[in-house]
């Protein structure tokens, strides 16, 4: 069974762009969350999709924002970004509520 | 949900059976204890999972005392590819969805 996507691994923005970053998560699961990963704060959560519907939500502003699809691919946007912005975003899959969450390798976002 | 302390850092070598203890005194009555490994550049990696006494797994053993303010994750004859950091969360499977709460995590040094 294939683990979760993501695309793209590596990318590299500049300040005031946006960016969307892909999640493909193992066949058969309907819940998608986004976590950012940086060494001053850890591991935070973003948010988190089932069926579509964003479930629970993180502490973060407006420019980030998330959605899935019928197929639970999910897709988060960053809009207006900051250097602060430089992390390692994570997305990870699960069957639903009190399942195991599979991780995906991440994608390395690098503001300059 | 409950907040989680554990140590920092821990060193070890190879061979030797490594004892994380994490304290979470907050711990609700339908909170379980979950405990993720993380490699560098990498997403987190399900280890374990308990609600009270002992747990094992091909892995690792989880030890829950009765009052379950703490648990040990135990990894028996450790090797260098268990450098890592490990995570311990406690949260309600059920209610908590896709939203876990990482802390700051024990970093597992293993030495030759």
């Amino acid at each position: 069974k294939a683990g979760v996507t993501q695309t793209p691994r590596y990318l590299i923005k500049t300040r005031g762009q946006q960016v969307t970053l892909s999640c493909s998560p193992i066949s058969g699961h309907r819940s998608v969350s986004w976590y950012q990963q940086t060494p001053g704060q850890g591991l935070q959560f973003l948010f988190e999709y089932f069926s579509e519907t964003q479930r629970n939500k993180g502490n973060f502003p407006g420019r980030f924002s998330g959605r899935q699809f019928s197929n639970s691919r999910s897709e988060m946007n960053v809009s207006t970004l900051e250097l602060g912005d430089s992390a390692l975003y994570l997305c990870a899959s699960s069957l639903g509520s009190g399942y195991e969450q599979f991780f995906g390798p991440g994608t390395r976002l690098t503001v300059l | 949900l409950a907040k989680t302390t554990q140590p920092i850092s821990m060193d070890s070598y190879e061979g030797q059976e490594v004892n994380i203890t994490c304290s979470h005194n907050n711990i609700a009555t339908n909170d379980y204890i979950t405990w993720y490994q993380q490699f560098p550049s990498q997403g987190p990696r399900f280890i374990i999972q308990g609600y009270k006494t002992k747990v094992t797994n091909e892995v690792a053993s989880l030890f829950i005392p009765a009052d379950r303010k703490s648990s040990t994750l135990s990894l028996p004859r450790v090797s260098l590819s268990d450098t890592a950091v490990y995570y311990c969360l406690v949260g309600d499977r059920g209610n908590q969805g896709g939203k876990l709460i990482f802390g700051q995590g024990t970093e597992l040094s293993v030495k030759p």
